[in-house]
């Protein structure tokens, strides 16, 4: 079964600080890699979503990475901002057949100190 | 705007009372899923709908019921039988095709046991 690792569970960096949040899963047959962010109490917001034939997708200040062979994904975070603080979770869609082959990773809590 | 809604924000629940929770969406999305979320943990896939009058299982179905009667809406019945259901309860969505489409999630339900 697909298991997704993220690293660290937490990091604190102080405002404008550049950042690189990580995701790793252990099995590379994947179709896609979703981003989120999640904050206190609420639901997650997309972020961005890598195809498995794609090797980043960017937004703003985000930058997110996949390589799908060593079962990596990285969320760059340029100019990090207070707002910017909430947790980040990265989710791997399996390639197999059916529905129920969504893995989400345990998530990034990040915090920007102004 | 097109959305998930969930419904309510808070639910309170008696030992022994079944409750149901909220999910409507408008993205005239097919397939629509229930996750729970507990502290430390990844999010955990309990019901998954990809058609209307159709669902399945997922990891952790006992304790709970669904239907699906109208493609907008995916109701969670959390049942006297669940014997842990203090958890956030998380309702989403996907568009058509396997590959292309993230998932788009509701803002949730906190549960509380009491």
């Amino acid at each position: 079964k697909q298991e997704v690792t993220q690293i660290p569970a937490a990091l604190s960096v102080p405002e404008g600080e550049n950042l690189v949040l990580n995701c790793s899963f252990t099995d590379s047959a994947i179709y896609n890699l979703q981003w989120f962010r999640q904050d206190p109490g609420k639901g997650l917001t997309s972020l961005l979503l890598i195809q498995s034939s794609q090797r980043e997708q960017t937004s703003g200040r985000l930058n997110a990475s996949l390589d799908k062979s060593s079962g990596r994904s990285t969320l760059y975070i340029a100019a990090s901002q207070p707002g910017d603080s909430a947790t980040y979770l990265c989710a791997v869609k399996g390639d197999q057949t059916g529905a129920n082959n969504l893995f989400f990773g345990t998530g990034t809590r990040l915090t920007v100190i102004p | 705007d097109g959305g998930i809604t969930q419904s309510p924000k808070y639910l309170f629940r008696k030992e022994g009372q079944n409750v149901t929770l909220s999910c409507e969406q408008n993205l005239n999305h097919d397939a629509m899923y229930w996750y729970r979320q507990d502290p430390g943990q990844g999010l955990r896939l309990i019901y998954y709908s990809q058609i209307v009058n159709d669902f399945q299982k997922g990891d952790i179905a006992e304790g709970y019921s669904v239907s699906r009667e109208k493609k907008e809406s995916f109701p969670l019945t959390v049942t006297s039988a669940q014997k842990n259901p203090t958890a956030f309860y998380l309702c989403a969505s996907r568009g058509p095709g396997a590959t292309l489409h993230g998932y788009t999630f509701g803002s949730g339900t906190r549960l509380t046991v009491v």
